[in-house]
């Protein structure tokens, strides 16, 4: 089953606007990481949060985890239309760096 | 210079063939993954090899089997192929643990 849902599983906004995307999970983990797939790509990582890290940025994207409630958001500000992809989130519980990935959020940035 | 690269790149057959995907890493990484993506765009592990051992393998049909010739490469070989093998099959490597992945472009296999 997937460990991690993202919220929501579609998202339109207009360029230089921000988007949030969400993720829960159901157990512990020793990391959460977020990834972009552009159409007919490979993933990219974007961010990696250690369970006792609760806020990182990078450039324009923001990451915060609330371990206590399971959930995760990554905030992209000022899209661009380049920013249009799906979204990934993907929790390590441990052992082995075994990623188990959510649904993904499509996320649809218009010029 | 591609990091992870994946052969080939769109993969049709016909039921009941044998095929193999083919997956390179120029990172130096010592873990290697595979993964499918299926239509609804889940993407599962499948197996992960460090240096060359098998350590994670998940609820795969025995049809799959990887094979790690050394660190940088991991092949994936899929006997008697059937129409629910259709997927996306990526590669990824990492290096140590509690790291970010390195995906490959895919490859789209398509059973008719």
């Amino acid at each position: 089953s997937q460990q991690g849902e993202e919220d929501p599983q579609a998202l339109s906004i207009q360029e230089g606007e921000n988007a949030t995307m969400n993720c829960s999970y159901k157990t512990s983990i020793n990391n959460l990481q977020w990834y972009r797939q552009n159409s007919g790509r490979g993933l990219v990582h974007l961010i990696l949060i250690r369970s006792n890290e609760r806020e990182k940025h990078s450039g324009r994207l923001r990451v915060t985890l609330d371990t206590s409630k399971k959930s995760s958001s990554l905030l992209i500000t000022a899209s661009r239309a380049a920013d249009t992809a799906s979204y990934f989130c993907a929790t390590d519980a441990g052992g082995y760096n075994k990623l188990i990935f959510g649904a993904g959020t499509r996320l649809a940035v218009h010029p | 210079d591609t990091a992870v690269s994946q052969t080939p790149k769109y993969l049709v057959t016909q039921m009941g063939n044998d095929k193999s995907i083919k997956c390179e890493q120029n990172l130096g990484h010592d873990t290697m993954y595979w993964y499918k993506q299926d239509s609804k765009k889940f993407l599962k592990i499948m197996f992960s090899y460090n240096n060359k051992e098998l350590i994670i393998n998940e609820t795969v049909p025995n049809r799959f089997s990887p094979k790690s010739p050394d660190k940088a490469h991991l092949n994936l070989h899929i006997n008697s192929l059937e129409l629910g093998d259709s997927a996306v099959y990526f590669c990824a490597s990492s290096q140590g643990a509690q790291s970010e992945q390195y995906f490959g472009p895919g490859t789209r296999l398509t059973v008719t």
